[in-house]
């Protein structure tokens, strides 16, 4: 079956300008997580979804990043203003919703920051 | 606060050696744990899960027990082939929201 899916794959911009990555779970995955990747930070969640509510926002690194989730299936994340600390690889990960169970990542976004 | 400590890379083996990458984590709540592997230009997938003391993950080979005492979740292979050549996180959840806490990955690399 289809797994998790980001989109863009990469995506370039400048200093200042806000972009939006998207991300498809696997279909009736009820749990959603943001994660990004980072040669200076590692591996770092950014915000934890169950259905469309986000329960766990304690990863996004400043007000400039949101994120929502709608029909409890696609979400949204968005970077305004984007600085070139931001440049990263954005993951995406779903799961049915039992936190024992194995999270299923998306290819990521690649975003660099100009 | 919560974390995981794994040892820093690179590790660069022969091909058939014995392979231990260790990695320990903050022991707070009862959080399950796992291995991800991420080869080269490939997405983050899973290796191999514990969810409770004493248990063992095992996958292709390679193994990791669930210590509570030592707060360790070692991952071991017997003999390691080129294609094993990776990234390797250990990863702990948090009990309440299920999201992954990771180590800072080891690259391992086997020569043939």
């Amino acid at each position: 079956g289809a797994g998790v899916s980001q989109s863009p794959s990469n995506k370039v911009t400048e200093k200042g300008k806000d972009v939006e990555l998207r991300c498809d779970p696997i279909s009736g995955h009820t749990a959603l997580y943001w994660y990004r990747q980072s040669l200076g930070q590692g591996l770092e969640f950014l915000i934890y979804f169950q259905g469309n509510s986000a329960p766990d926002k304690s990863g996004l690194p400043s007000d400039r990043f949101s994120a929502e989730r709608t029909g409890g299936s696609v979400s949204t994340l968005t970077i305004q203003r984007t600085q070139q600390e931001d440049s990263a690889v954005y993951l995406c990960a779903s799961t049915r919703g039992d936190f024992h169970n194995e999270q299923f990542f998306g290819p990521g976004t690649r975003l660099t920051v100009l | 606060g919560d974390s995981v400590t794994q040892m820093e890379g690179p590790v660069t083996l022969s091909e058939e050696a014995f392979l231990t990458i260790n990695c320990t984590y903050t022991a707070t709540g009862y959080p399950s744990l796992f291995w991800y592997v991420q080869y080269p230009g490939e997405g983050l997938q899973l290796l191999l899960k514990a969810t409770k003391a004493d248990d063992k993950g095992s996958n292709k080979g390679f193994e990791a027990t669930y210590r509570k005492e030592t707060t360790s979740f070692h991952l071991e292979k017997g003999s390691v082939q080129v294609s094993d050549s990776a990234v390797y996180f250990c990863a702990r959840t948090l009990s309440n929201t299920g999201k992954l806490i990771f180590g800072q990955g080891t690259t391992l690399q086997v020569k043939p």
